[in-house]
């Protein structure tokens, strides 16, 4: 079985500093990773995805997240928030041997940014 | 504008009712998914369809049915409703079933059942 744990429901932050959403996982075969953004009345758009290969990957906007296998983990990351960035960030995991209907999603973090 | 449609936008009926959602998958995709979010349970997956088949269930309640139609839109009815039948529900597609994780979201139909 696999789950995701998003730590902190409401993350926020200052105009131009450090974003970072935490991400952990569970997953007994390896699993694929995603990060998905939703903005107010929109559905989920997809951030990043890690598949295989190169454990650091890059997204839109700005964002990145690196893939740790020791630490169970998918942190997303931006240098530098925007307002833009103000939405709901979704992790989700599915399985290599897996189909997309079985993507478990996180209970998400709120991100809201302050001028 | 991720190219999923999906109607209405919003709905309020009251309980023991029945609707029916409306779904158009972007061009070439296949695969078309149902989730439910709520602020208790999250996201929610379902059901799935592939071309007109279905493939696979998650959480979804008998009350609840899906299609596809040749055309590859879908349809999600929700009957003898419930208060706690409210939510976002949102459909998705993609070009196949596999595992890419790509999933193309609409942007939902908001249901309140009073």
């Amino acid at each position: 079985a696999q789950s995701v744990t998003q730590l902190g429901s409401h993350v926020s932050v200052s105009e131009g500093a450090l974003v970072l959403l935490r991400c952990n996982y569970s997953s007994s075969v390896p699993p694929y990773l995603f990060w998905y953004v939703q903005y107010p009345n929109q559905g989920l758009q997809l951030l990043l995805k890690y598949t295989t290969g190169a454990t650091l990957v890059k997204g839109i906007n700005g964002f990145e997240a690196e893939f740790k296998k020791s630490e169970t983990s998918f942190h997303l990351t931006k240098p530098s928030a925007h307002m833009s960035d103000a939405a709901e960030y979704f992790c989700a995991v599915t399985s290599s041997g897996g189909s997309n209907y079985k993507l478990t999603f996180g209970k998400g973090t709120l991100l809201t940014v302050n001028p | 504008d991720s190219g999923v449609t999906q109607t209405p936008k919003h709905l309020i009926t009251a309980t023991g009712q029945r609707v029916t959602l409306r779904c158009s998958p972007r061009s070439g995709d296949l695969s078309v998914y149902w989730y439910q979010q709520s602020l208790d349970q999250g996201l929610q997956f379902l059901i799935q369809y592939y071309n007109g088949e279905e493939r696979a269930k998650g959480n979804i309640l008998e009350r609840f049915s899906a299609q596809q139609f040749p055309d590859l839109h879908s349809e999600l009815n929700l009957s003898s409703l419930e208060l706690g039948d409210s939510a976002l529900y949102f459909c998705a597609s993609s070009v196949w079933g596999g595992n890419t994780g790509e999933l193309f979201f609409g942007e939902g139909s908001r249901l309140t059942v009073l």
